[in-house]
């Protein structure tokens, strides 16, 4: 059975910390990605990676950075957290080809800064 | 910008009926079409992938892909309680091995028993 874990379910931080989320994928996939969901503003790209140490910037990068040491693992960082980063964080991977593939999604973590 | 269109809903039918969901999208290049589905407070699961012109068919799911057109449209026949959710589509119009994914906003789908 595929999974993709994220840390944490739920998160509260406040305005300024720097905050790690960490996905974790056991189906051996090339790909992951962050996405962050908005209510009206649908699912956004953040970053994605397409092999080990290998990331690339999705459509809101601004005040995020990713890491990619391990296949399995992509985490993402915020950097000084802001109250307008609060928001549902969902990691996905897929096996390539990039794009053309079924994106399996984690649980998501609702992080809230204060 | 390259956009992927929605009608937001809620689209509200009967149960039994056929829900019919709607998709436009901008970039004529656009060669992969994704319908998730994603039930409230949970993440999205894929529904139907479709790639080239004309109708594909899984099950109660059927999603018809029109290039010419622009459009892409899931179909839900003997519609259930169990399918109210929110429905995405989902273009890659980044070419074969490329990756610009663009998610709809989502069509809120509600079968009433």
């Amino acid at each position: 059975d595929v999974k993709v874990t994220q840390s944490s379910r739920y998160l509260v931080k406040r305005t300024g910390e720097k905050v790690f989320l960490e996905c974790v994928q056991d189906m051996d996939h090339e790909n992951m990605f962050w996405y962050r969901q908005d209510p009206g503003l649908g699912l956004r790209l953040i970053y994605f990676s397409y092999d080990v140490k290998m990331k690339e910037k999705g459509d809101i990068p601004e005040g995020y950075s990713v890491s990619r040491e391990k296949k399995e693992r992509f985490s993402l960082i915020l950097e000084s957290a802001s109250t307008n980063q609060t928001s549902m964080y969902l990691c996905a991977s897929s096996p390539p080809p990039l794009g053309d593939n079924e994106q399996f999604f984690g649980p998501g973590t609702r992080l809230t800064v204060l | 910008q390259k956009e992927v269109e929605q009608n937001s809903g809620p689209l509200s039918v009967p149960e039994g009926a056929i829900a019919s969901l709607n998709c436009t999208y901008s970039d004529r290049g656009s060669q992969s079409f994704f319908w998730y589905r994603q039930y409230s407070g949970k993440s999205p699961e894929l529904i139907m992938s479709i790639y080239s012109n004309g109708d594909k068919e899984d099950g109660r799911f059927t999603a018809q892909l029109n290039k010419a057109s622009q459009y892409v449209s899931l179909l839900i026949r003997d519609s259930q309680p169990s399918d109210s959710a929110t429905y995405l589509c989902a273009v890659n119009t980044g070419g074969a091995g490329s990756y610009q994914l663009t998610f709809g906003k989502g069509t809120k789908l509600s079968v009433i028993p």
